[in-house]
């Protein structure tokens, strides 16, 4: 099983709401991370997990959660979004030590986030 | 920190031809991994190819290959046999080689688009 699974493929939601990003892998992978992408924009990260717990934290505003509640399982908790969030959110996960033959991230199909 | 640069924003191929999309990056790190990904309409980031910095030998994917030039900090991959379904967005990405437990994070480029023409 080579697959990051993410849920949902599509979300809209509005300012005030709160709702939640589910990934998940079953690869054994010990490295977890979101990532942000604008339209026609490399991949922004944002945070990274390793060993369930988070190890960078790329200056995201606090209104982004994240939470790895074990090996598998990845959560990015939303709340009180602006529109300027909508984006493309993509989950990855890879082995957390390099120096292991295969160090590719692995990635999921995003969650499409409309914030109106 | 680490950069990497695609100067190519797009480019174009006809079906069955061969073409090279550029990659440079700047580190002062000895031991690395580079990787070029594809990412299509359908949004999935798709590893292509995969290089360590510390093989000499250029990796090969079937249809897709790398000259890497580590003095140059250069990796360009060449896509030969042009086929409809690699039009896609291609970017270059370096992570750094650690030996103890931790992340590194994945340092992308900003990409190339590549039309397939028929």
């Amino acid at each position: 099983d080579t697959e990051v699974t993410q849920t949902p493929k599509h979300l809209v939601m509005g300012m005030t709401n709160k709702k939640s990003l589910k990934c998940e892998q079953h690869m054994g992978h010990r490295a977890m991370y979101w990532y942000k992408q604008k339209a026609k924009k490399p991949p922004e990260l944002m945070f990274v997990y390793s060993y369930e717990k988070l190890s960078i934290n790329e200056s995201v505003p606090s209104r982004f959660s994240p939470e790895c509640p074990n090996s598998s399982l990845l959560n990015l908790h939303l709340h009180a979004l602006q529109p300027e969030d909508s984006a493309l959110y993509l989950c990855a996960s890879s082995h957390a030590m390099t120096g292991t033959p295969n160090t590719e991230a692995f990635f999921g199909q995003g969650t499409r986030l409309t914030v109106v | 920190a680490q950069t990497v640069t695609q100067s190519q924003p797009e480019m174009s191929v006809q079906e069955a031809e061969t073409v090279t999309l550029s990659c440079t990056y700047d580190t002062s790190e000895s031991d690395y991994y580079l990787f070029w990904y594809k990412q299509p309409p359908s949004r999935q980031m798709i590893l292509v190819i995969r290089q360590e910095a510390y093989k000499q030998q250029n990796a090969t994917e079937n249809r897709f290959s790398v000259n890497f030039q580590k003095a140059a900090k250069s990796f360009s991959l060449k896509i030969s046999d042009s086929q409809l379904g690699d039009a896609a967005m291609y970017f270059c990405a370096y992570r750094g080689f650690l030996t103890q437990g931790g992340s590194e994070k994945l340092v992308f480029g900003k990409g190339t688009k590549l039309t397939v023409n028929p």
